[in-house]
């Protein structure tokens, strides 16, 4: 099975940008999502088909267009954006739901 | 409003069975997938089985195949997940999650219960 590797940790300053990426060969031509996890609390779904944010998310969550390499995008980061973060793919080669490495999100 | 609830973990011995519930609320159930995804502890989330709508469609995880059979009661509400010849490394939080398609492939986990502890351990 393939892997979607993310960064093991960004840290950004309160008011600057977080970019997290996820990348692998399976990326390319696939719907990719992002969820949010706070410590001990169950994940959120912040990011659905690339770039569509769901009801109740900030727009300063975005998502980027497919490639090799995904990107989720947390503008003017805030205390509660400090998370893990994971990125999601379906494989229809395998029939397998894959979840990225996960990213742990601090903010200084 | 959504909600998902998951109740039936416990300590379990090696080799030991477990069923796992998950009660749904806030939608028409049996309209959409639903999915188990686990986390051990400290580490990611892995996914562990999805059902279509109706029940009739289903795919599972390689690290469970043959042990874990996931199921659901569409005139109950709520989604199941047998466990049988647990191993210690089946020891985490399950979370049952909600797709927002009628069937199980190819979707995004729209909503997620607060998870259901396992441990397997002697």
């Amino acid at each position: 099975s393939f892997v979607l590797t993310q960064p093991p940790s960004v840290s950004v300053a309160p008011g600057q940008t977080a970019t997290i990426t996820c990348g692998g060969d399976i990326i390319g031509g696939r719907n990719v999502h992002w969820y949010q996890q706070r410590p001990g609390q169950a994940p959120v779904l912040v990011i659905y088909h690339y770039t569509r944010r769901p009801s109740g998310i900030p727009e300063r969550f975005s998502g980027s267009s497919p490639g090799k390499t995904a990107t989720l995008t947390i503008g003017r980061v805030e205390a509660g954006d400090e998370a893990d973060y994971y990125c999601q793919v379906w494989d229809s080669n395998s029939d397998h739901y894959v979840f990225g490495t996960g990213t742990k999100v601090t903010v200084l | 409003e959504v909600q998902l609830v998951e109740s039936g973990g416990d300590w379990v011995q090696p080799g030991g069975s477990l069923r796992l519930s998950c009660a749904a609320s806030g939608f028409t159930f049996g309209s959409y997938a639903m999915s188990w995804v686990r986390q051990a502890p400290g580490e990611r989330l892995e996914w562990v089985s999805s059902l279509s709508g109706s029940g009739g469609t289903t795919y599972t995880a390689d690290s469970v195949k043959g042990r874990f059979t996931i199921s659901r009661d569409n005139s109950k509400d709520t989604l199941f997940l047998q466990m049988d010849s647990l191993r210690a490394e089946d020891t985490a939080l399950y979370f049952c999650a909600k797709s927002d398609s009628f069937s199980p492939s190819g979707y995004y986990f729209e909503f997620w219960g607060q998870g259901a502890r396992v441990t397997v351990s002697s």
